[in-house]
């Protein structure tokens, strides 16, 4: 186990709706990046978040927004949503103690987001 | 743009054999390159690392090469074992951006008993 969760595990939403994803990573963590993953396809880089400020964001439209908090738990927000959004989402958490290590990112186990 | 290629057949092998997956680039020189493990329904597992001054990476039974002039990474797994079948995805920094990665679709491997 990596010691990042995700909640939910499984939601379901209707076009044009909004949803909050949320990651819980491990302390001391203070890097997490969020990925979109398709069917059969790789993780997308959505954006990425440092000591709780935005640093960089991937090829999504601005109705993807996120939060990053003290705690090292972290949100992941979609406005609008369409069919295409319909994806396994992954955070991912990083720390920069050493060189090495910031490098490891340790992925949660996912939500699976399906938009009807 | 930054892309990535990986076999997306699936490879079936005997339990025994060295298992050898292929990641490809172009339009592109990354700093380093990495390996993932992801079983289904789970997130991807860090493997390996390899940086762009390393032509070689080993880590128990795993072996990675890194060639920079053919833009190519070869990920080996020895005496495979069928433990080992999972997605294996190979991921390169985003240009200009440490830790934001760029993934390939993954390879499904699948070792046999």
């Amino acid at each position: 186990e990596t010691g990042v969760t995700q909640s939910p595990t499984h939601l379901i939403k209707t076009r044009g709706q909004q949803v909050t994803l949320r990651c819980s990573s491990q302390s001391g963590h203070n890097t997490v990046s969020w990925y979109q993953q398709a069917l059969g396809q790789g993780p997308q880089f959505i954006f990425q978040y440092y000591r709780e400020e935005e640093n960089g964001r991937g090829n999504f439209p601005p109705r993807f927004s996120g939060l990053q908090f003290p705690n090292y738990s972290s949100e992941l927000n979609v406005n609008a949503l369409e069919l295409d959004d319909s994806a396994l989402y992954l955070c991912a958490s990083s720390h920069d103690q050493t060189p090495a290590s910031f490098y490891e990112q340790y992925f949660g186990p996912g939500t699976r987001l399906t938009v009807t | 743009s930054q892309k990535i290629e990986q076999n997306s057949e699936a490879l079936n092998i005997q339990e025994g054999k060295t298992a050898t997956l292929t990641c490809n680039y172009t339009n592109y020189s990354p700093a380093y390159l990495q390996w993932y493990r992801q079983d289904p329904g789970r997130g991807p597992v860090f493997l390996l690392l390899i940086r762009e001054n390393e032509k070689e990476k080993r880590k128990e039974r795993l072996k990675v090469t890194f060639d920079t002039t053919l833009k190519q990474s070869l990920f080996h797994i020895t005496a495979s074992q069928p433990a080992d079948s999972a997605t294996y995805l190979c991921a390169l920094p985003l240009s200009g951006g440490y830790n934001k990665l760029i993934f390939g679709a993954g390879t499904r491997l699948a070792v046999h008993p």
